[in-house]
């Protein structure tokens, strides 16, 4: 059964820093990992997709890793703003089965200080 | 491009009523899954239907049910609700193959009074 966790599950920095959200799983059998954003009471907003055979993704100032024979990946957030702040999530996407295709971890939740 | 959109934003419901969610994917995108998610548990997979077939299914009780129509809008269905059933539930749709990008809607909070 794949298992994906997030530390830390909160996190509060002063604007401008850089930061660092980390996400491991168990099974390294995974077709790609994805992380999401998600504001209070709303869906998911998709930020990077890395598929299974790449290295790393990026997208203006984020920066998504993935080392899957280690089964890790990070979110690198450069220069935060108060805007950022929101719980960040991310997902495996697995072979299906009872835990579907998309296996979540509990979400680092960020807040970002002016 | 229009993106996921789902249908009631907001629900309040009695315990042993019943519910339907809608679920509209992206044009051209074959593939929906639905989740729960509450505080307690994070986001649990419900089940996941392709062209109209369930493909996946969740380890929640038979009260959970779903379906897929030709135009691949999905609704999802929860009879004799219970007070446990309070949750956002969220819909994912994505072209279907296993390396695709899921898009989730704005999900549908349900309370059960």
């Amino acid at each position: 059964k794949q298992e994906v966790t997030q530390i830390p599950a909160a996190l509060s920095v002063p604007e401008g820093e850089n930061l660092v959200l980390n996400c491991s799983f168990t099974d390294s059998a995974i077709y790609n990992l994805q992380w999401f954003r998600q504001d209070p009471g709303k869906g998911l907003t998709s930020l990077l997709l890395i598929q299974s055979s790449q290295r790393e993704q990026t997208s203006g100032r984020l920066n998504a890793s993935l080392d899957k024979s280690s089964g890790r990946s990070t979110l690198y957030i450069a220069a935060s703003q108060p805007g950022d702040s929101a719980t960040y999530l991310c997902a495996v996407r697995n072979y299906g089965g009872s835990q579907g295709n998309l296996i979540f971890g509990k979400g680092t939740k960020l807040s970002v200080k002016p | 491009k229009a993106g996921v959109t789902q249908t009631p934003r907001y629900l309040i419901k009695t315990r042993g009523q019943q519910v339907t969610l809608s679920c509209s994917p992206i044009s051209g995108h074959r593939s929906v899954s639905w989740y729960q998610q509450t505080p307690g548990q994070g986001l649990q997979f419900l089940f996941e239907y392709f062209s109209e077939t369930q493909r996946n299914k969740g380890n929640f009780p038979g009260r959970f049910s779903g379906r897929q129509f030709s135009n691949s809008r999905s609704e999802m269905n929860v009879s004799t609700l219970e007070l446990g059933d309070s949750a956002l539930y969220l819909c994912a749709s994505s072209f279907g193959q296993a390396n695709t990008e899921a898009f989730f809607g704005q999900g549908t909070r349900l309370t059960v009074v």
